[in-house]
């Protein structure tokens, strides 16, 4: 049983635009939320997370947006560049972080010029 | 470069046969996880090692364990492999045991023939 999903597997955005990648969760206790990007060859490494104290966080060019209610978070980058192409991974933790990370599936991003 | 290291990078093996996957976590890192990634699927959960003691059990086949040693490095033993077991396998470290600060090493690619 998923309890963090990522519907959409793949997601094709033009440079300059915004790219807006979803993921829902099933599992009430998760109280902190992670995205990790992860490039070809490489492991995954952290972007940017929130806790379930916020609804939004923002560093840069990217922001994480969290519905508690809908148990739904999604993570915005504006302006979207060619180096963003990467699989995205939604990520959650329970017990304030202290719990260990379910992930995703995953969602390439492709930022074309 | 991270600073967890994994070795080797890519191994390819029989069915029926046992391998070993090693991971140095970063300096200063008490705590290692595993995760597998197959094919189309995201991180899966192995297993956590804190300061030398098993911390938390995921999806970990009984085929597989794990420890970690005095130096904090940890191995990852897979045994009686089966094609399935074909896989990415990542190794992650943070500080303590919290979400906040995982870093993944690049993992080894496992390829069972």
């Amino acid at each position: 049983d998923q309890q963090v999903k990522q519907n959409s597997p793949s997601l094709s955005v033009q440079e300059g635009r915004i790219s807006i990648l979803n993921c829902d969760y099933t599992n009430s206790m998760f109280d902190y939320f992670l995205w990790y990007k992860k490039y070809p060859a490489e492991g995954p490494t952290f972007l940017i997370s929130i806790s379930s104290i916020k609804d939004k966080n923002e560093d840069g060019r990217f922001t994480v947006f969290l519905n508690k209610s809908a148990k739904h978070l999604s993570l915005h980058i504006v302006p979207s560049q060619p180096g963003d192409s990467a699989v995205y991974f939604c990520a959650a933790s329970g017990n304030s972080g202290y719990s260990t990370l379910t992930f995703g599936k995953g969602t390439m991003l492709l930022v074309s010029p | 470069d991270s600073g967890v290291t994994q070795t080797p990078k890519h191994l390819i093996t029989a069915t029926g046969q046992r391998v070993t996957l090693r991971c140095s976590p970063r300096s200063g890192d008490l705590s290692v996880y595993w995760y597998q990634q197959s094919l189309d699927q995201g991180l899966q959960f192995l297993i956590q090692y804190y300061n030398g003691e098993e911390r938390a059990k995921g999806n970990i086949l009984e085929r597989f364990s794990a420890q970690q040693f005095p130096d904090l490095h940890s191995e990852l033993n897979l045994s009686s492999l089966e094609l399935g077991d074909s896989a990415l396998y990542f190794c992650a470290s943070s500080v303590e045991g919290s979400s906040y600060g995982y870093t993944f090493g690049s993992g080894t690619r496992l390829t069972v023939v």
